[in-house]
């Protein structure tokens, strides 16, 4: 069964860096999530991706977010400058048109 | 704008004995409702769904789970729960239309069992 992957598992970087998570959808699926959970909170949306453009985003995704389908594959969160704030679990999940989400295992981001 | 409550932040139960997890949605339209399941360093696994017709939804598992639109509520069950079913589980509502049919979780009820 077709699954979403995330890459990687977990990722350790210093306050300030760059990172960029990475997720393959499941290959016929048009929809594209990110959702983030911080420790011991809930699930948080993060932004929706749609035929090649952001179709929705949470106030959360600032302008240190982006994302970017670099391929036919790939589907990318880039956070430019990370914060200690920044540090959860990051979900990536599609959908064809039918609307269950399917998620990934997600990548843990520890931001020291 | 849209919610879920899911009341119960730990529940204890006993292997073989029957389990209710609660969840209370707000939202302004005919929602579309989530149980995902969580076990410790996964991700997020779909149980069940429901959008229309029986509001009674079978999942994987052996969980269920009904929807009662005048109590706005979408409770999961199980008549006997394994020591395999300890994990988190989430209550979920989106919309049908429109968007990016942005998901909107609950904090998640912590279930444990007792062997």
């Amino acid at each position: 069964e077709p699954e979403v992957t995330q890459t990687p598992s977990h990722q350790v970087t210093q306050m300030g860096q760059e990172v960029i998570l990475r997720c393959v959808p499941i290959s016929n699926h048009l929809y594209f999530y990110w959702y983030r959970q911080i420790l011991g909170q809930k699930v948080e949306f993060l932004v929706s991706f749609y035929n090649n453009e952001i179709s929705e985003k949470s106030e959360i995704f600032d302008d240190q977010f982006s994302v970017e389908r670099p391929d036919g594959s790939n589907f990318t969160l880039k956070i430019r400058s990370t914060k200690l704030e920044d540090s959860a679990m990051y979900f990536c999940a599609s959908k064809r048109t039918t609307y269950e989400q399917y998620f990934g295992p997600g990548t843990r981001l520890t931001v020291t | 704008a849209q919610s879920v409550t899911q009341p119960d932040i730990h529940i204890t139960v006993s292997e073989g004995a029957s389990l209710e997890l609660r969840c209370n949605y707000s939202y302004g339209a005919t929602p579309y409702l989530f149980w995902y399941v969580q076990s410790p360093g996964q991700g997020l696994q779909l149980l069940l769904k429901y959008f229309s017709g029986d509001t009674l939804v079978q999942g994987i598992k052996g969980f269920e789970a009904e929807f009662k639109r005048s109590q706005s509520s979408f409770n999961l069950r199980k008549p006997s729960v394994h020591w395999s079913d300890a994990a988190e589980y989430f209550c979920a509502v989106g919309p049908l239309t429109g968007g990016g049919n942005k998901l909107t979780f609950g904090t998640g009820t912590q279930l444990k069992v007792e062997l």
